[in-house]
């Protein structure tokens, strides 16, 4: 079975503080890992994604994640937040057999 | 490059009634996958082609949902009949690697069709 659970529904920061969004998940396989952002009344983007080679990863918009395995997670930072990022963020995780599995997001907030 | 496309944008439907979803993916995709994101929750992949074949549809509740994807192109997901529970958005994302890599793939996702069931 797989599943991916982001532990905090909304985050709220000010602006020019870190961000942390948490994911923990559970995988048969060896796994990839995605973070999505979704701004209000926009498609999904991708952030940026796990693929068994560097353990951290580096994205768009100065943020990046550390996939850890022993501790089964893969959380997403950034070290100063901006009014822009105030969006939804989804973790994904994809293992055996092409399946894929969405978090069920957390809405971050950035107040000024 | 054009992104996803996505037709209807929105659609409200009495329950009962049937409705379709179009998707036209980015040119080359391989695979296409259809979600559903329900109000406050993330998306559930609901099925998901390579060309014009099925990979998982293990999610799909067949006894009134039904998708296809005519030569490896374009797709269409219908609901009939429609019930409450049905209101939420449909996505429709491709991907560009076929089968072996399609886990490792980014997904572009389209902007989505928001469906209310009354």
């Amino acid at each position: 079975a797989q599943s991916v659970t982001q532990l905090d529904s909304h985050v709220s920061v000010s602006e020019g503080t870190p961000v942390l969004l948490r994911c923990n998940y559970s995988s048969s396989y060896s796994p990839s890992l995605f973070w999505y952002v979704q701004h209000p009344n926009k498609g999904l983007q991708l952030l940026l994604k796990y693929t068994s080679a560097a353990t951290l990863v580096k994205g768009i918009n100065g943020f990046e994640a550390e996939f850890k395995k022993s501790e089964t997670s893969f959380h997403l930072t950034k070290p100063s937040a901006h009014m822009s990022d105030a969006a939804e963020y989804f973790c994904v995780v994809s293992g055996g057999y092409q399946k894929v599995t969405f978090g069920t997001g957390t809405k971050l907030q950035v107040i000024p | 490059e054009a992104g996803v496309a996505q037709s209807p944008r929105y659609k409200i439907i009495e329950k009962r009634q049937s409705v379709a979803f179009w998707c036209n993916p980015i040119s080359g995709h391989a695979t296409l996958y259809w979600y559903q994101q329900i109000l406050g929750q993330g998306p559930k992949l609901l099925i998901q082609f390579q060309n014009n074949g099925v990979v998982d549809d293990s999610q799909l509740p067949k006894d009134r949902f039904s998708a296809e994807r005519l030569k490896g192109v374009d797709s269409t997901l219908k609901i009939q009949p429609a019930k409450l529970e049905d209101s939420a958005v449909y996505l429709c994302a491709s991907s560009l690697v076929g089968l072996a890599g399609a886990l490792r793939e980014t997904q572009y996702f389209g902007p989505g069709t928001r469906l209310l069931v009354l």
